[in-house]
């Protein structure tokens, strides 16, 4: 059964700031990994998808990669704003209907 | 626009009572998929359906049931069956087709409490 985990559970850093968001997962045989935000009382919206034949994606300032033989996948945000203050979800796709197993999130909190 | 839209926003159920969750999507979709998530914890997937008139179960369906009539719709029913059913509850939808590696779009949610 796949797991999957999310390194740290929360983060707070200043504004500017790069950082970086873990995600694992026990299972490697995967279809594709999804990076989601969620905000406070609202749904998800889907930032990267990265295919498992792929080792990265991006999208403005952000960056996913994926090692799949280790099991890992980093979301990279560079110069943090205020505006990125949110929960990350990371998911990963084992089937090809779509199943998604998600993490437990990282919420990240940046102060101006 | 084309979206996912979820209603009600809030619903307050009671004891023995089975409520409807409307979840419909203009974005013409084939998959559509309920999730539910708890505080602190990932989503878990309830059911999901790949074409009209055909719905699976997913890792948590005890207590819950779907139908799929149209393509646009896929409503979820939380039956008295379900004895924990407070939580947010989250639809996606997903083009289908043969290429597996298509995002799955969400709604808003709807937030279920036991009155």
């Amino acid at each position: 059964k796949q797991e999957v985990t999310q390194i740290p559970a929360a983060l707070s850093v200043p504004e500017g700031e790069n950082l970086v968001l873990n995600c694992s997962f026990t299972d490697s045989a995967i279809y594709n990994l999804q990076w989601f935000r969620q905000d406070p009382g609202k749904g998800l919206t889907s930032l990267l998808l990265i295919q498992s034949s792929q080792r990265e994606q991006t999208s403005g300032r952000l960056n996913a990669s994926l090692d799949k033989s280790s099991g890992r996948s980093t979301l990279y945000i560079a110069a943090s704003q205020p505006g990125d203050s949110a929960t990350y979800l990371c998911a990963v796709g084992g089937t090809s209907y779509g199943k998604l197993t998600f993490g437990q999130g990282t919420i990240l909190t940046v102060h101006p | 626009d084309g979206g996912i839209t979820q209603s009600p926003k809030y619903l307050f159920r009671k004891e023995g009572q089975n409520v409807t969750l409307s979840c419909e999507q203009n974005l013409n979709h084939d998959a559509m998929y309920w999730y539910r998530q708890d505080p602190g914890q990932g989503l878990r997937l309830i059911y999901y359906s790949q074409i009209v008139n055909d719905f699976q179960k997913g890792d948590i369906a005890e207590g819950y049931s779907v139908s799929r009539e149209k393509k646009e719709s896929f409503p979820l029913t939380v039956t008295s069956a379900q004895k924990n059913p407070t939580a947010f509850y989250l639809c996606a939808s997903r083009i289908y087709g043969t290429d597996s590696n298509q995002p799955q779009h969400f709604g808003d949610g709807t937030r279920l409490s036991i009155l």
